[in-house]
């Protein structure tokens, strides 16, 4: 039961362009949602996240965007460099009940390629 | 900057034996986390861990596996016997906040787990 989904699992931008990474969720109970940059060989680096009380989140060159109705979420990152190049998961959690830290769901990811 | 650190890099054991997985989350952090990623699939959540106890598990986190916080800084993954299908990288993961919010969580290096 895939609870958190990235269907595209490759993405190749070239140099100075937009990347747009796609996620799509399935349960609505999900309230908040982060971006992970992973290099081989190294663990999940956290990019940026969004709460669902939000539809837009800026850092610099990355956005996130949350479409709650259509249950989507997308990164934005302009422009792109060949640093960027890495494998991005998109994870969503919720809030327990007693109000404490909910686990992260992950999608499979989506290796960027970014071209010089 | 501080980061959560993991030992070791890459463990290789024979199937039945005992392994333990060592993690020093970042310091102030109260919540911990232990993850896996078999090789070509999604990060999976197992554990996290809170105050001395577990908070919430996974499925795939049985009788088979146990987490401790023997003291101040390290956060230790235990399997007792292992198995071909627990060849894995293992990432720990801390976070800060406990209640009325969300905070991202910070992953280790990992550990690679080989079993034969």
């Amino acid at each position: 039961d895939q609870q958190v989904k990235q269907n595209s699992p490759s993405l190749s931008v070239q140099e100075g362009r937009i990347s747009i990474l796609n996620c799509d969720y399935t349960n609505s109970m999900f309230d908040y949602f982060l971006w992970y940059k992973k290099y081989p060989a190294e663990g999940p680096t956290f990019l940026i996240s969004i709460s669902s009380i939000k539809d837009k989140n800026e850092d610099g060159r990355f956005t996130v965007f949350l479409n709650k109705s259509a249950k989507h979420l997308s990164l934005h990152i302009v422009p792109s460099q060949p640093g960027d190049s890495a494998v991005y998961f998109c994870a969503a959690t919720r809030m327990n009940y007693g109000g404490s830290q909910g686990n992260l769901i992950f999608g499979k990811g989506t290796k960027l390629s970014v071209k010089p | 900057e501080p980061e959560v650190t993991q030992t070791p890099s890459h463990q290789v054991t024979q199937m039945g034996q005992e392994v333990i997985l060592r993690c020093v989350p970042i310091s102030n952090h109260l919540y911990f986390y232990w993850y896996r990623q078999i090789l070509g699939q999604k990060v999976e959540f197992l554990v996290s861990f809170y105050n001395n106890e577990i908070s919430e598990k996974s499925e795939i986190f049985d009788d088979q596996f146990s987490v401790e916080r023997p003291d101040g800084s390290n956060f230790t993954l235990k399997i007792r016997s292992t198995k071909l299908e627990d060849s894995a990288m293992y990432f720990c993961a801390s976070s800060r906040l406990r209640y009325g919010g969300h905070n991202e969580q910070f992953f280790g290096p990992g550990t690679r787990l080989t079993v034969l």
